[in-house]
């Protein structure tokens, strides 16, 4: 079974940092476009970061240059590093695998940010 | 950034109804949009993508159309499942934008 389990979240200072986790089981998280997206309390979806298979980098225009986008081949997980954290960071970050060209075919439970 | 604006944001229809949400780009995304299905406390489930193909195990019920800058989705005979918040998404270029959401209730 494809499973995507989100860990990392928690309650932080603004200005501080924090790297979520994406841990995927029976998906490579190398051999496909891997995401992040998330949801303020009570708001709809923002699309945060991707990571394509050849290691480029896209984000969204509210974290440019806050946030990094990575990845563990040998431990197969997705990461989002988060630096400068301000209150409307504060939201559900999801990661979620890429069908090639844009959309979101599955998805993590979330973690939850609080800043 | 290309805006992606969702009609109505709410609404209400009866089980067995026809029910149909608009989503609009701010400019051309061509084909590439995708509409998703989010359930309270729930992560988002992918319905359709490339405007009307359907995802996997998605009902037939569901239909995407349209091209450019407006696209609908159409639920034909609503059913008590299909209780949601629905979404659209643009991949036509960075950054990627959703619709803020229409919530869908079964009366």
């Amino acid at each position: 079974e494809v499973q995507l389990v989100e860990s990392g979240g928690g309650l932080v200072q603004p200005g501080g940092s924090l790297r979520l986790s994406c841990a995927s089981s029976g998906l490579s998280v190398s051999s496909n476009y891997m995401t992040w997206i998330r949801q303020a309390p009570g708001q709809g979806l923002e699309w945060v970061s991707l990571l394509y298979i050849d290691g480029s980098t896209y984000y969204g225009d509210s974290v440019k240059g806050r946030f990094t986008v990575s990845r563990d081949n040998s431990e197969n997980t997705l990461f989002l590093q988060m630096n400068n954290l301000r209150p409307e960071d504060t939201a559900i970050y999801y990661c979620a695998k890429v069908i090639p060209l844009g959309a979101f075919d599955i998805w993590g439970q979330g973690t939850t940010v609080t800043v | 950034d290309i805006q992606m604006t969702q009609s109505p944001s709410t609404l209400s229809a009866s089980v067995g109804d026809r029910v149909t949400i608009t989503c609009r780009a701010s400019q051309s995304v061509l084909g590439w949009l995708a509409w998703y299905q989010q359930k309270p406390g729930k992560a988002p489930k992918l319905l359709m993508y490339k405007t009307s193909h359907l995802e996997s195990g998605v009902p037939s019920r569901f239909s995407g159309s349209g091209y450019g800058t407006e696209f609908t989705l159409t639920i034909y005979n609503l059913q008590p499942d299909d209780s949601a918040t629905y979404y659209c998404q643009h991949y036509n270029g960075y950054p990627w934008t959703f619709g803020q959401g229409t919530k869908v209730e079964i009366k």
